[in-house]
């Protein structure tokens, strides 16, 4: 199997607050992680891309400063919501790709995370 | 990446196969074409994926039109926990960006 688990699934907390959202892959080691975000009876929307031992990459009109990605294992990526505001209560969920997968394997996605700022 | 178009809704009856259409007209030759399913609240789940031929696995099959400009999922045998929204995406293997996808319903 391909397993990526999300830690916590749940969040809440007070605004001005920042938020660590943890993927990891526990049975494959992943060269490449991906970050999205999903509001409400919206599909997902690319945030990131995340390369073990190298910065992230961001979509145009994802602020780096706001979501800080760290990936610096091949197990392991985290997204903090940096000074997190009502407007940033979401579902943020990642996914991510084998190492040494021959080009096009799919993409695993984790169950993702609710975080909700009051 | 090229676009996707799917329906917004499909009904289909349990037991009774069903045919979900993505156009990607825009599709390019290193492309390929992947099938995932969301059920609410939880990540998306991988179905199947392909380039130009047909493929199928123990979750369904990948019908891709000879140009590929269109694609067709089919659930040989749907059952009620098929509900789900389900997406077509296009991609070389790297960045996805969804669509909005089919909201399928499967009714007893």
């Amino acid at each position: 199997g391909a397993v990526v688990s999300q830690h916590p699934s749940w969040v809440i907390c007070k605004s001005g607050t920042s938020v660590k959202i943890e993927c990891r892959s526990l049975d494959f080691q992943a060269t490449t992680m991906f970050w999205y975000r999903q509001f409400p009876k919206q599909s997902l929307m690319l945030m990131a891309t995340s390369n073990e031992g190298s910065k992230a990459t961001y979509e145009q009109g994802v602020e780096k400063d706001k979501f800080l990605i760290n990936h610096a294992s091949l197990t392991l990526s985290t997204l903090t919501v940096t000074s997190a505001h009502p407007e940033d209560s979401s579902f943020y969920i990642c996914s991510a790709i084998k190492q040494g997968s021959i080009k096009n394997q799919p993409q695993h996605f984790g169950d993702g995370t609710r975080l909700s700022i009051l | 990446d090229a676009k996707t178009t799917q329906p917004t809704s499909m009904d289909c009856a349990e037991g009774r196969a069903a045919n979900l259409p993505c156009n990607h007209s825009t599709i390019s030759g290193n492309e390929y074409v992947y099938w995932y399913r969301q059920i609410h609240s939880q990540g998306p789940q991988y179905i199947i994926h392909g380039l130009k031929n047909n493929e199928t696995n123990e979750m369904a099959s990948l019908i891709i039109t000879e140009d590929r400009k269109s694609s067709t999922l089919i659930l040989p045998h749907a059952t009620l926990r098929d509900t789900a929204v389900y997406y077509c995406i296009v991609s070389t293997g790297n960045q996805f960006y969804f669509g909005t996808g089919t909201s399928l319903t499967v009714i007893p």
